[in-house]
């Protein structure tokens, strides 16, 4: 049964930072990977889909990697802003086409 | 223009009631998806649509059915609400079944007293 965790659970960093959110799987038999965030009244917002045959995908200051094998992906933040202040979500497509969701990890960023 | 939109935004309501909340995305998808935010922040499926056909159907009560009567609309309806039914709950589309990209509405936060 797949299992998605992610850590930490909460982040706090200073404006500017970089900072690297992690993300493990327990089944490496997935067919993509999502990183998502959640603001408060605002829903889930998709920010990177990463297909199991590809290592990793950027978008503006967001890069998001993924090792099938090792069952781990990280989303890496550059020069975060204040802005980038939510709960950041992973999730898994597994064999039978449904998302697995870690947790999240709660980030915010200090002015 | 809201690409998945869901409503109520807010819902409470009295234990023993039935209530719906409803769904309907403009994106054309072909897939649409019913999850529910536990206290834990979890998310877990509850159900999914293609082209209006239930597809996932995970081991919820059957006091939730979810309906769809077109591809652009998946309603969520209750009958006779539990206290443990309060939750967050989201709608979500994606272009086909391999989740090739999601699309979350708002969520319904329900509160079941």
């Amino acid at each position: 049964k797949q299992e998605v965790t992610q850590i930490p659970a909460a982040l706090s960093v200073p404006e500017g930072e970089n900072l690297v959110l992690n993300c493990s799987f327990t089944d490496s038999a997935i067919y993509n990977l999502q990183w998502f965030r959640q603001d408060p009244g605002k829903g889930l917002t998709s920010l990177l889909l990463i297909q199991s045959s590809q290592r990793e995908q950027t978008s503006g200051r967001l890069n998001a990697s993924l090792d099938k094998s090792s069952g781990r992906s990280t989303l890496y933040i550059a020069a975060s802003q204040p802005g980038d202040s939510a709960t950041y979500l992973c999730a898994v497509a597994d064999s039978n086409y449904q998302l697995i969701w870690g947790a999240g990890t709660k980030l915010i960023i200090k002015p | 223009d809201t690409a998945v939109s869901q409503t109520p935004k807010y819902l409470v309501t009295q234990m023993g009631n039935d209530k719906s909340i409803k769904c309907e995305q403009n994106l054309g998808h072909d897939t649409m998806y019913w999850y529910k935010q536990d206290s834990k922040k979890f998310l877990k499926i509850m159900f999914s649509y293609n082209n209006k056909e239930l597809i996932i159907n995970e081991t919820v009560p059957n006091r939730f059915s979810p309906k769809s009567p077109d591809k652009a609309h998946l309603n969520l309806h209750i009958n006779s609400l539990e206290l443990g039914d309060s939750a967050v709950y989201f709608c979500a589309s994606s272009q086909d079944i391999l989740n090739t990209e999601a699309f979350f509405g708002q969520g319904t936060r329900l509160t079941v007293v």
